[in-house]
């Protein structure tokens, strides 16, 4: 069964400074996708960065950077120098089982990681 | 461009009545998908529509939920009755390729009394 564990309830962090927020994903598919999204407190979903199981290269979009480890099933969210606009929920997620003539899956999503910023 | 649509955005009704959520998603997407999030239970998938066909519907609850999507620029997700258990933020996401990523609408909060 597809699954996607986030063990940090709550992280806090100072500005400009990095943080790292944890994700695991358990799968058996070949193709898979894994994503980050950010819900600040007014509620949106937020898309940040996106990695597939076939990627060679870590995923990177400005300040955010995906960890990917295969061998470990991880998908880390790194945020290099916090601001105080990052204070928010972050979800991982993962669809699975896209491929030629295939759409995959819908998202499954990781219970959340609450990142607080301070100055 | 626009985003994806939801409305209403607040919606607050009384047990056993009838309620109507509508999404209208970005323009090309192919994907469109209804998820549902509470604090006991996350983030969770309703149905899925692909190509305005539904895909997965595994997460619709009961029979009081129904979904349908009846051209690629509009869906409506339908609860009847409501419980006061159904008292959520609804999403809307839509998505552009295969396996990608979705975009979420800004969201319905319904609130059943």
């Amino acid at each position: 069964a597809q699954k996607i564990t986030q063990t940090q309830p709550g992280m806090f962090v100072q500005e400009k400074e990095a943080v790292t927020l944890d994700c695991t994903y358990d799968t058996s598919d070949p193709s898979y996708g894994l994503f980050w999204y950010k819900q600040p407190s007014s509620g949106e979903m937020i898309f940040l960065i996106y990695q597939g199981s076939y990627d060679q290269q870590n995923a990177t979009e400005g300040r955010y950077s995906l960890n990917f480890q295969k061998a470990r099933k991880s998908a880390n969210l790194v945020i290099s120098a916090s601001q105080l606009g990052d204070s928010a929920m972050y979800f991982c997620a993962m669809n699975t089982g896209w491929r030629a003539n295939q759409a995959g899956t819908a998202l499954i999503f990781g219970k959340g990681t609450t990142l607080s910023v301070s100055s | 461009d626009a985003g994806v649509i939801q409305s209403p955005r607040h919606e607050v009704t009384e047990m056993g009545q009838e309620v109507t959520l509508r999404c209208k998603p970005i323009s090309g997407h192919n994907s469109l998908f209804w998820y549902r999030q509470t604090m006991m239970r996350g983030l969770e998938l309703l149905i899925y529509f692909n190509n305005n066909v539904p895909i997965d519907d595994s997460g619709m609850p009961e029979d009081r939920f129904s979904a349908k999507m009846p051209n690629a620029s509009f869906s409506t997700l339908k609860i009847q009755p409501s419980e006061p258990r159904d008292s959520a933020v609804y999403f809307c996401a839509s998505r552009y390729r295969d396996g990608g990523e979705q975009y979420f609408g800004p969201g319905t909060r319904l609130t059943v009394t």
